[in-house]
Order: structure tokens, then C-alpha cells, then sequence
């Protein structure tokens, strides 16, 4: 089976920087993602890690550590529209297993 | 292409009643996955199709559950007397066959279910 963690909750200020870490134990292991949700509408691809290393997408990073089975999602310069639910992920043979997903709330 | 598309997006039901979804995937994607997500929580997979076989089934889908790809193309989700707590979203997504995009799964916007 699977066991993903997240925070639950994270605030941060806008133009500031956040870190949302996500832990696994998972029986295989074919990669790690990151997906954005807002309310009320469908999780949206972000990023995708099968190496250890950090994969920077714009304002966007992943980080995979598989030997301590760690990742971060790194959010830079944040905007009002970054406001969301990130949904950590960990895809085995075929499917994904998401996390409970971190709510990011952006203050002025 | 305008991506993975579900309907109804909403659908309002009296306990004990049938429902039934529809997943009309991205053309080419031959991978087709059901999840269902609750308030709060990361969607939980129910069952996923290659093609038209229906390969593997969640312990979360009761027998009040059945779903079905008959051609390899659009997928129904039926749910048979219905309870309060099937209450939630049901989210379809689709996948390539192949390459990178074979693990990246495109979400649909999802059907709410509200059984009251």
C-alpha cells in the first residue's frame, strides 16, 4: 500500500516563498507528483519526479529524495492565484496514490 | 481536443436511487481511471480501465459500484442505491499510452454527487 503525508495547512504572505513537504512509503515506486487543485475544480499536473534532484518549472520546484522517500514543492514569488489545495502523489505500476493535499493560503 | 470531459457536473439524488456517470478522455489516451474525493481529502482511486478491460477494482467500490469502457473510448460509472456517504466528487482522468505522458493523468472537472 501507500502512505503519503502533507501538512494540512500553510499561510504565507504575497511575493514570499513556501515549502510544502510531502513523506511516502510505498510498496513501488515509478515517480512522484505534484498536482494543483483549486476549489471546486480538477487537480491540474504540476510536476513530475522519477530521479533524485530538483526539477525547476518557473516559479515552480520539485525536489525528490527516493532514499529518504521525501519531495518538496517549492513556490516562489508568490501570487493571490497560488491560493490552492497541492496534491502530493506517488505512482506505483499504473495509478496514482495521492496525499490529503496542502491548503496554501496567499495573503496580501 | 478539449480535454477529459465528465458529466452531469452536478447531480442532486434521493437515497436509494441510481445514478450514472459519463467520462468522454482525451482521444488518444487509451488509460482511463476513476477517483472519488471528499472535502478535505486527496482523491481516492476506485478502478481503471486500459482500453476496454477493466484491470483493477478498489476495495473502496461495493457491489453498488459497476463501471464500464465498452469500446475503449467513453466510460460510465453507475452507482446503485444510493447512500449519504457516497456523497462526493467523482473524478475521471486519462492517460497516453505511452512515454512520459503514460504516468501523467489528466483530470476532468468531476460530477458532485449529493445524496440526501
Amino acid at each position: 500500500g501507500q502512505n503519503i503525508d502533507q501538512p494540512t495547512e500553510m499561510t504565507a504572505t504575497e511575493g514570499a516563498i513556501v515549502q510544502i513537504n510531502c513523506t511516502y512509503q510505498t510498496s513501488g515506486f515509478n515517480g512522484l507528483f505534484w498536482y494543483q487543485q483549486h476549489a471546486g475544480e480538477a487537480p491540474t499536473f504540476l510536476s513530475y519526479n522519477v530521479l533524485d534532484g530538483l526539477e525547476e518549472k518557473g516559479r515552480f520546484s520539485s525536489f525528490l529524495s527516493r532514499s529518504k522517500g521525501y519531495s518538496y514543492l517549492l513556490l516562489k514569488e508568490l501570487q493571490m492565484k497560488d491560493s490552492a489545495s497541492y496534491l502530493c502523489a506517488v505512482i506505483g505500476d499504473y495509478k496514482l496514490s495521492f496525499g490529503a493535499g496542502t491548503t496554501v493560503t496567499v495573503r496580501a | 481536443d478539449t480535454g477529459v470531459s465528465q458529466n452531469p457536473r452536478h447531480k442532486i439524488t434521493k437515497r436509494g436511487q441510481n445514478v450514472t456517470f459519463r467520462c468522454d478522455p482525451i482521444s488518444e489516451h487509451n488509460r482511463l481511471y476513476w477517483y472519488r474525493q471528499t472535502l478535505g481529502q486527496g482523491p481516492e482511486f476506485l478502478t481503471y480501465f486500459q482500453n476496454e478491460a477493466q484491470l483493477e477494482k478498489s476495495r473502496l467500490l461495493s457491489d453498488r459500484f459497476s463501471a464500464e469502457r465498452p469500446k475503449g473510448s467513453f466510460s460510465t460509472l453507475e452507482i446503485q442505491r444510493t447512500e449519504q456517504g457516497d456523497s462526493a466528487m467523482y473524478l475521471c482522468a486519462s492517460s497516453s499510452p505511452r512515454g512520459f505522458g503514460a504516468n501523467v493523468l489528466t483530470f476532468g472537472a468531476g460530477s458532485r454527487l449529493t445524496v440526501l
